[in-house]
Order: C-alpha cells, then structure tokens, then sequence
C-alpha cells in the first residue's frame, strides 16, 4: 500500500461546477496535510495547508480532514479553465513530506 | 515570500558527464530536499539536509551525492550520468513554523542524458 493514494484522473469537470479531488494515507500519526497544484511543465505551488479535523476555506477551495477516516480532500468551486491541472497531496510523515502521484484535473469549458 | 532558485532551467548533457544541480533559498530555511519527478512515478525524494554538512539519503540516492557547505545552498551531483537521470529535478525548502512545515519549491531543473 502506498504512504499517500490519490486517483491519478483524469477528473473531468465542466467549467462552473465543483471538483473534488481525494486522498487516502496510511500514517496515522501525521499532523500535517497539503495540497500542491502543478502545471504543466511547471514545479508544485502550495495552495492549501490543513492540521485539524474538519474544513478549511480560501476562496474557492476547501480542504477537508478526517483524521480517523485518514482522508483529506480538496474540494474547488466555480472551477475555471485556469484550474486544470495536476493536483498533488502531501501528508508530513515522522521525517520529511511523503507526496501521492497526483490527480489531473481537467476543466472542460 | 519565499523564495527557491535553482542553477539551471534545462540542461542536456552526454552519458558519463558530471552534472552539478544548485539550489538557493533566501529565507534561511533549515531544511532542504531533492526530488526527482518522472511521468507515472511522481515525486521521488533523493537526498534531504537538516543542517550545514548534515545529509540523508531519500528514496532513491543511488547516483546522486549531496553537497550543503552553506545554510542556503544545497547541491545535488551527478558524477557520471546515465540516460535512466533524465528527470526533471525539484529543489524544495522548507519553512518550520511551530512544527506545521510548508514545504516551497524552486522552478525545477529539465535534465535530459543523451
């Protein structure tokens, strides 16, 4: 079993509607979750952080911990074309940020 | 803001070159990494440092050496290159804030090995 799953997509989602994406891990120690967006070509750009249980909101995104399902999810309203990408999740593990292989997301007008 | 450089934005060299990749962080971050990224396999850490002089292997240091003489520079070294290192190549630095780290990530380094 991998440290951190995600479905690697890709998600199709019509432009104006709400992606959610998803990810599962295996240490149930850890404290801190992430999620990175990544364009194509391009290095990971942190776009949300979360630490406790429950949900956490920055504009049109929403990430959302459940520590005793070991699931954090990212949810992205009014998506736009600009959001298509790969979405990446990170979960701090005891020594250092273990990441998943990412899910794409594709954002069809 | 943060922020991560790194030496080169693409590089392509011959098999059995040496490659010298160099990542700078102005924030005076502690903890810098190195990862490499391949379709299908995603991020793979190489090489990690906690501190001056102080490096950990990653997943996958088979190839690679590190190099952290300064508090801001972390190396990642290729003594003789191999077409299996074609990758692009991931410095990232990360922030300790009351221990939620954030990790931040250079511009990435496209490396192809003829």
């Amino acid at each position: 079993q991998k440290e951190v799953e995600q479905n690697s997509g890709p998600l199709s989602v019509p432009e104006g509607a709400i992606a959610s994406l998803n990810c599962t891990y295996s240490d149930r120690v850890s404290q801190s979750f992430f999620w990175y967006r990544q364009y194509s070509g391009k290095s990971p750009e942190l776009i949300m952080s979360i630490y406790s249980n429950g949900d956490k909101e920055d504009g049109r995104f929403t990430a959302q911990l459940n520590k005793a399902s070991q699931y954090v999810s990212l949810l992205i309203r009014d998506s736009q074309p600009s959001d298509s990408a790969t979405y990446l999740c990170a979960v701090l593990g005891a020594s250092k940020i273990i990441f998943g292989s990412g899910t794409r997301l594709s954002i069809r007008p | 803001d943060v922020k991560v450089t790194q030496s080169s934005r693409y590089l392509v060299k011959r098999t059995g070159e040496k490659v010298f990749l160099e990542c700078v962080q102005d924030m005076d971050h502690e903890n810098m990494f190195w990862y490499r990224q391949d379709p299908g396999l995603g991020l793979r850490l190489i090489y990690f440092s906690y501190d001056v002089k102080m490096k950990e292997k990653g997943d996958i240091p088979e190839g690679y050496s590190v190099s952290r003489e300064k508090k801001e520079r972390f190396s990642l070294i290729l003594e003789s290159t191999s077409t299996n290192q074609t990758s692009m190549y991931l410095c990232a630095s990360t922030r300790r804030d009351k221990g939620k780290d954030t990790q931040y990530f250079g511009p990435g380094t496209r490396l192809t090995v003829l």
